[in-house]
């Protein structure tokens, strides 16, 4: 069965620190990965996304992820957070079901930033 | 251009109780998507509607039924609601023309938090 694992569960951080945060899928076939992320109190919002191409993607307010497929690894990065990105973060990978792209979420990874 | 719109916000039952949740998306997608969202578990898909007039069962579907009421609108219906369905509820869509097909990008709306005491 597709699965998606986020190692950390929660991760505290100073401004200016550099963020990794890891994930890794189990799916044998064609993927697309996604990073969401949540801002308390708000709906899921894309961060960014890989469909083919360049594995080195570029997503909104600087993060980006590198898919890694020898791996089955889509980790997300940022060279320097900011309290702002206080929020919990997704990692999914979709996958076709029957006729409909279903999403198959991680666990989630909180990330606090103190400032 | 609102997305993809949920009512209520928040909603207290009690075990027994029935409710539907609305959802409604103005991009005119194709595809929409219930699920829910429970601590350290991320998001679980409960029912999908891949086009109008189709509904289809996710990972979690008991206890819940689904009707696409038109292109725009797609509800979640509790029968009789019980705590294990405490939860928070994300209706999403997505449109299978745009890039990636049926894994495309998919659009969340605000959510549900629903209570079941």
């Amino acid at each position: 069965a597709q699965s998606v694992s986020q190692h950390n569960h929660h991760v505290i951080l100073s401004e200016a620190a550099s963020l990794e945060l890891g994930c890794n899928y189990s799916y044998g076939g064609t993927v697309n990965l996604f990073w969401y992320v949540q801002y308390p109190g708000q709906h899921l919002q894309l961060l960014l996304k890989y469909f083919s191409g360049d594995p080195l993607v570029k997503g909104i307010k600087g993060f980006e992820a590198e898919f890694i497929k020898s791996k089955f690894s889509f980790n997300l990065r940022k060279p320097s957070v900011q309290w702002s990105d206080t929020a919990e973060y997704f990692c999914a990978v979709i996958t076709v079901h029957n006729q409909g792209g279903k999403l198959i979420f991680g666990q989630g990874t909180e990330l606090s930033v103190k400032p | 251009n609102a997305g993809v719109t949920q009512t209520p916000k928040f909603q207290v039952l009690k075990t027994g109780q029935s409710m539907t949740l609305q959802c409604a998306q103005d991009m005119n997608h194709n595809s929409m998507y219930w699920y829910r969202q429970d601590p350290g578990m991320g998001l679980r898909l409960i029912y999908y509607s891949a086009s109008e007039g189709t509904t289809d069962k996710g990972e979690v579907p008991n206890g819940y039924n689904v009707s696409r009421l038109n292109k725009r609108e797609f509800s979640l219906r509790l029968e009789s609601a019980a705590p294990s369905q405490t939860s928070v509820y994300f209706c999403a869509s997505s449109d299978p023309s745009l890039a990636g097909g049926l894994r495309s990008e998919q659009f969340f709306g605000p959510g549900t938090r629903l209570t079941v005491l």
